[in-house]
């Protein structure tokens, strides 16, 4: 347990589906991250939020539209995606935005997102 | 951030420490060497990090070299449980930084045998 809680576990969506992923973080941080790690390749680094206002967006399609309320929950809203979307979506947050190298990253267990 | 390169797999048994190499020849001094690892279809765990000195906490050791070009990862007695893609990730201690620069290369995939 991470005190980084993603839901749904699983999900599987047409392309013209409007669905959502949620990020819960108990650990009091400050900072909150959406990550992308397609089969076989590296994380992709999506958005960062600090203080629950965008940081950075690193160039990332506008059919992912994240939303911050606050700084405990995070959510990734999909809408028209492509199968090429399909991918383990994964919530982080740290105690302050990665700007120090002694941050550390606390991962939740992900999203197993399929797009048919 | 200095670029990485780790072993793209490597086994070890049961019982047995395993020792996860990295080099990061062009390290600058003030960047941190982090190691996560990520267990499949889970997301990344942190395990240790460290700027000089060698470091160890309840999960493993960090051997880092005096040159600061190579570092090594200790996990004293593997478990089946070990078994996971092992990062090694270096990054600068900067205000002015970005997230981007926390990059997750391959890693190296452990398999610790029975």
């Amino acid at each position: 347990e991470t005190g980084v809680t993603q839901t749904p576990r699983h999900l599987v969506m047409g392309m013209t589906n409007k669905k959502s992923l949620k990020c819960e973080q108990h650990l009091g941080h400050n900072a909150m991250y959406w990550y992308k790690q397609s089969a076989k390749k590296p994380l992709e680094l999506m958005f960062v939020y600090n203080f629950k206002e965008q940081t950075e967006n690193n160039s990332v399609p506008s059919r992912f539209s994240p939303e911050c309320p606050n700084s405990s929950h995070l959510f990734l809203h999909l809408h028209t995606l492509q199968p090429e979307d399909s991918a383990l979506y994964l919530c982080a947050s740290s105690r302050a935005v990665l700007t120090r190298g002694n941050e550390k990253l606390f991962f939740g267990s992900g999203t197993q997102l399929s797009v048919l | 951030d200095a670029k990485t390169t780790q072993p793209p797999s490597m086994d070890c048994a049961e019982g047995r420490a395993a020792n996860l190499p990295c080099n990061h020849s062009t390290i600058s001094g003030n960047e941190y060497v982090y190691w996560y690892r990520q267990i499949h279809s889970q997301g990344p765990q942190y395990i240790i990090h460290g700027l000089k000195n060698n470091e160890t906490n309840e999960m493993a050791s960090l051997i880092i070299t005096e040159d600061r070009k190579s570092s090594t990862l200790i996990l004293p007695h593997a478990t089946l449980r070990d078994t996971a893609v092992y990062y090694c990730i270096v990054r600068v201690n900067q205000l002015s930084g970005s997230a981007r620069q926390l990059t997750f290369g391959s890693g190296t995939q452990l398999t610790v045998l029975p």
